[in-house]
């Protein structure tokens, strides 16, 4: 079983849609992330929730918008997608200090 | 504000040298330390993680040292593989994962 599966896999959108990815972690964790991943391969934490609540929230444009209905979901909604926005974006969580399980990464085109 | 650091970008190496990755981070106040690696068009796979009280951590041919006076990891990969071939990323935990740039991998058969 997946323990961290994100969907989709890929997203290929025009500017100006707005777009959804879902995360779930079947790990029984109290944290989950969001992360991007941008043309240089750096990785940059955008959100952290733990238990259902936000604990990070890096400086992202409000466009991005993270929600988490349960400990075991974090879903990240985009509006009004930019070009700048195309990245591959990672779902991760973990419990406490420990390991950081990620997800295999939604690759976001913005035409 | 932490800043965490890969040396070298990449390194490419015949099959059966040793690898040394190196990692440096400027704030020393982390709960732990954590390697991945990532493939091409992959996710991230954990391979070791190293808490702050921790000196080192080994699985198989790998080991990771931590010493956080001076703000370094060394992941070493004894016998490198083909399949060893990927990159490699330091973060360090502190409010979220920071992490580095990563060092790319490249193991010649």
């Amino acid at each position: 079983d997946t323990a961290v599966s994100q969907t989709p896999k890929y997203l290929v959108t025009q500017m100006g849609n707005d777009k959804s990815i879902k995360c779930e972690q079947n790990l029984g964790h109290d944290t989950m992330y969001w992360y991007k991943q941008d043309s240089k391969k750096f990785l940059k934490i955008m959100f952290s929730y733990n238990n259902k609540e936000l604990i990070i929230n890096e400086t992202v444009p409000n466009r991005f918008s993270p929600k988490s209905p349960d400990k075991a979901h974090l879903n990240l909604h985009i509006n009004s997608l930019e070009l700048g926005d195309s990245a591959v974006y990672f779902c991760a969580s973990s419990s406490q200090t420990e390991k950081l399980f990620f997800g295999s990464g939604t690759q976001l085109s913005v035409l | 504000k932490q800043e965490v650091t890969q040396i070298p970008a990449a390194l490419s190496v015949p099959e059966g040298e040793n690898l040394v990755l190196n990692c440096s981070f400027t704030d020393s106040a982390i709960y732990n330390l954590q390697w991945f690696r990532q493939d091409p068009g992959k996710g991230l796979t954990s391979l070791l993680l190293i808490q702050s009280s921790q000196r080192e951590q080994t699985s198989g041919r790998l080991n990771a040292s931590l010493d956080k006076s001076s703000g370094r990891s060394t992941l070493y990969i004894a016998a490198s593989q083909p399949g060893d071939s990927a990159t490699y990323l330091c973060a360090v935990l502190r409010t979220g994962l920071q992490f580095g740039a990563g060092t790319q991998v490249v193991v010649t058969p």
